[in-house]
């Protein structure tokens, strides 16, 4: 069964400074979608960014990039130049692309950025 | 215009009452979801639609009941509703592999 697993339940980062959210996967799949959503304290899931597993190259979105390590089954989320903006719960999400339109979520982090 | 709209936002409600959730997306997408997301934050699909078929039934108990009236609509039914229940419920659309699932704001259920 497809699993997805974010070992972090809690992260802080000073404001302008990095942060890495980590987040792993388990699957026989060999063609997916990887994606992070953020969901700040008003409880709107917005997309934060997306990756498609037959891409070798990271997405990028602005301050946001991604670390895909296919092999490893590992799809960790760098966050730049943080923002008070960006406190929020980040969810790592999964697609099943065989049929089943399952989206599998893990369990959350919740990043909080000092000021 | 909201793409994925939810209503009502917040239902708070005595235990063994019936109450209805209703999702209307207007992205022309042939998928819609139920998401359940309890205290700890955690998201669980609950049900799936695709063209107003039943695709995805995660082990809901039969006191939830979907209904997809046409490919924009999902509505949630919740029968004698628990304390269990009370959680944030998520409609979300989506197309099959785009990548991208689009949410609701949440309805926020409280059972007293």
């Amino acid at each position: 069964a497809q699993t997805v697993t974010q070992s972090q339940p809690e992260m802080s980062v000073q404001e302008a400074e990095t942060v890495t959210l980590s987040c792993t996967y388990d699957t026989s799949e060999s063609d997916y979608y990887l994606f992070w959503y953020k969901q700040p304290p008003s409880r709107q899931m917005i997309l934060v960014i997306r990756q498609e597993a037959y891409k070798q190259q990271n997405a990028t979105e602005n301050r946001f990039s991604v670390n895909f390590q296919k092999a490893a089954k590992s799809f960790s989320l760098k966050i730049s130049d943080s923002q008070l903006g960006d406190a929020a719960m980040y969810f790592c999400a999964y697609e099943v692309t065989s049929g089943t339109y399952k989206y599998i979520f893990g369990t959350g982090t919740r990043l909080k950025v000092l000021a | 215009d909201t793409a994925v709209s939810q209503t009502p936002k917040y239902l708070v409600t005595q235990m063994g009452n019936d109450k209805s959730i209703k999702c209307e997306q207007n992205l022309g997408h042939d998928t819609m979801y139920w998401y359940k997301q309890d205290s700890k934050k955690f998201l669980k699909i609950m049900f799936s639609y695709n063209n107003k078929e039943l695709i995805i039934n995660e082990t809901v108990p039969n006191r939830f009941s979907p209904k997809s009236p046409d490919k924009a609509h999902l509505n949630l039914h919740i029968n004698s509703l628990e304390l269990g229940d009370s959680a944030v419920y998520f409609c979300a659309s989506g197309g099959v592999n785009t990548g991208e699932l689009f949410f609701g704001e949440g309805s926020r259920l409280t059972v007293l």
